[in-house]
């Protein structure tokens, strides 16, 4: 059964627009929501992540927003730049256990 | 962030050899590291994970006698990979979590390595 659920599972966006990529989950014992970038051949690098007593974080052009009553949250990136192409993956965990990964959304900004 | 490097970033072997893939977390100690295998165009998939001072527990059809993991340290754990065949090859990441303080919980990701078996 897969934890967190993602999608699109790919996004194309023009420069300058607002990418916007969605996680679901089930397990409301998750109190930590990260979202990861990763280029081709390399490994994931955190972008941003927020913990469930906020609604949403910004941080730059990239902002997390947090249902807990609908257990989804997202990823919004503000002015996409085609050096924001990569891949995104949400991630759900409760402190001290594993991460589970959504499927992953390959976004392509197009200048 | 914090950094987790990863070493080697590629490697090439026979098959039947054995590959040793290293994780340091540099500037943060980590009780738990967590080794992946990642598919081309697919998410991560978790193989095991390594606590310190304790034995790794595997996911659920991951052989642990193929792939030997040890985590000697708080900044430290290895991943072998024995008796090594093609179907072995493919990207193995690494991550490591803190623990305490203000960022507690949060997962680095090491740069990776890329097996191919020959």
């Amino acid at each position: 059964q897969q934890q967190v659920k993602q999608s699109p599972q790919s996004l194309i966006v023009q420069k300058g627009g607002i990418s916007i990529i969605n996680c679901a989950y089930e397990n409301t014992a998750f109190d930590y929501f990260p979202w990861y970038q990763q280029f081709p051949g390399k490994g994931p690098a955190l972008l941003i992540a927020i913990r469930p007593d906020v609604s949403e974080k910004k941080e730059g052009r990239f902002t997390i927003s947090f249902n807990k009553s609908a257990k989804q949250f997202s990823l919004h990136i503000m002015d996409s730049q085609p050096g924001d192409s990569a891949t995104y993956f949400c991630a759900a965990s409760a402190t001290g256990n594993q991460f589970y990964f959504g499927t992953g959304t390959s976004l392509t900004v197009i200048p | 962030g914090a950094v987790v490097s990863q070493h080697p970033s590629r490697v090439i072997c026979k098959s039947g050899t054995s590959v040793k893939i290293e994780c340091r977390s540099l500037d943060f100690q980590a009780t738990t590291m967590f080794w992946y295998r990642q598919f081309p165009k697919q998410s991560l998939m978790l193989m095991a994970t390594s606590n310190e001072g304790s034995k790794a527990t595997y996911e659920q059809g991951v052989e642990k006698d193929k792939f030997l993991i040890n985590h000697a340290s708080l900044t430290l754990s290895t991943l072998t990979v024995t008796s090594a065949h093609p179907e072995d090859s493919s990207f193995y990441i690494c991550s490591a979590v803190t623990i305490g303080g203000p960022s507690y919980n949060e997962q680095f990701f090491g740069p990776g390595t890329r097996l191919t078996v020959l």
